[in-house]
Parts: C-alpha cells; sequence; structure tokens
C-alpha cells in the first residue's frame, strides 16, 4: 500500500528560528510533492509544489526534494507565531490525475514567541 | 474573486436525513473533489469528477452522492445509509494534465456537518 509518513509532532521551535518538516513516501514511482498548510479549523491552504530534486524557494519557505532518498522537506525560515498550524504532505504517484494524491497525516508546528 | 465556495460553512442533521453540501468554483477547473477530514485520520477522498457528467468513487463512498451537472458545481449529498458522518467536508478543484501543469488542488473553506 502506497504511504505518506510524517512525524505528528508538535514541533516546537522558538521564534525566528528555522522549522523543518518532513515528508517521506513509499512509491519510488511518485512524480507531484505539495505541501500545505491547515489552521486549526480552517481548510488546507497550497505552500508550495515541487516536482524536481533539489531546492525550490519561496519567501521564508524552501521545499527540498530527494527521490532518491524519497522524501521531501519544508524549511521555514525566520519561524513566526503565525506559522503555527498543522502542514500536511501530499504525494502524487501519477502524472496528471490526483485521484491518486496521497495524504500525510500532518505535522503540528508551535512557534513560541 | 477566484476560488471555491461551499455552503453552508456549519450544517446540522438529524438522524435519517439526507442533507447536501453545495460546491462552486470559478476557477474554470476541469476536476472537482470531495474529502473528509476526521481527527487523526487525514483527509480521505469520497468522489471525484473529471468533466461534467461524468464522477468517480473514491475511497469512501459508501453512503455518499454526487452529481455534476455543470463545470462550476459539485453539490454531495450526504445520505441517512451514511452512519458516522460527523465530519469536515472540504471540496477542492484542480486543473487536469500532467506533472508541471499546474494540477495542484486549491480547497474551499469547509463545511462542519454534525449530526444531533
Amino acid at each position: 500500500q502506497k504511504e505518506v509518513e510524517q512525524n505528528s509532532g508538535p514541533l516546537s521551535v522558538p521564534e525566528g528560528a528555522i522549522a523543518s518538516l518532513n515528508c517521506t513516501y513509499s512509491d519510488r514511482g511518485s512524480q507531484s510533492f505539495f505541501w500545505y498548510r491547515q489552521y486549526s479549523g480552517k481548510s488546507p491552504e497550497l505552500i508550495m509544489s515541487i516536482y524536481s530534486n533539489g531546492d525550490k524557494e519561496d519567501g521564508r519557505f524552501t521545499a527540498q526534494l530527494n527521490k532518491a532518498s524519497q522524501y521531501v522537506s519544508l524549511l521555514i525560515r525566520d519561524s513566526q507565531p503565525s506559522d503555527s498550524a498543522t502542514y500536511l504532505c501530499a504525494v502524487n504517484p501519477g502524472a496528471g490525475n490526483n485521484r491518486k494524491l496521497i495524504w500525510g497525516l500532518g505535522t503540528s508546528l508551535a512557534v513560541n514567541p | 474573486d477566484g476560488g471555491i465556495t461551499q455552503s453552508p460553512k456549519y450544517l446540522f442533521r438529524k438522524e435519517g436525513q439526507n442533507v447536501t453540501l453545495s460546491c462552486e468554483q470559478n476557477l474554470n477547473h476541469d476536476a472537482m473533489y470531495w474529502y473528509r477530514q476526521d481527527p487523526g485520520q487525514g483527509l480521505r477522498l469520497i468522489y471525484y469528477s473529471q468533466i461534467v457528467n461524468d464522477f468517480q468513487k473514491g475511497d469512501i463512498a459508501e453512503g455518499y452522492s454526487v452529481s455534476r451537472e455543470k463545470k462550476e458545481s459539485f453539490p454531495l449529498t450526504v445520505t441517512s445509509a451514511q452512519k458516522n458522518p460527523t465530519a469536515f467536508y472540504l471540496c477542492a478543484s484542480s486543473r487536469t494534465g500532467g506533472r508541471n501543469s499546474g494540477n495542484t488542488i486549491y480547497f474551499g473553506e469547509g463545511s462542519w456537518l454534525t449530526v444531533v
């Protein structure tokens, strides 16, 4: 069974620090990778998508993909209390059709002032 | 503004009732989805639709029904056959296509359904 695994946390970091969130996946042929942020009681919102090995940066966020090791990570620089949320990793083992999108259970992040 | 609108935000259902959750998108996306989220279980796919007048069961379709008569609309009916419907329901949409072609899923604000 194809799986996406995340450490449930909570991950606690001080304000201004780097938060590192990790996600591993079982299907070596996976094509697309997504990070979503979900505040308590709200719907998930996209932070970043990544498709190729390496790093992808967007503001304070950096996604890192290593297909050989089957992990994707999200780094949050200069963490702010407003970053406190659950971060969901999603992996699409195929191309295009999101029917097969597999979701992790999420990592809870707490940024302490 | 472009987006996905779900209504109602909060809904209470009595035992034996059917209820319908509305989902409308103006993103011109072909694909639409319904997910259910329960604490500790993550997102589970109920139904999805790639084109108008066609939809497919997801992983937990029993007790649910959908229609896709218009590209913009994908309502979900929670029937009385769904024995544990209390959950957070998320409608989503995306373009269709291959990798790197913008197949990212975007979510509506969600609907909370509670059985009373």
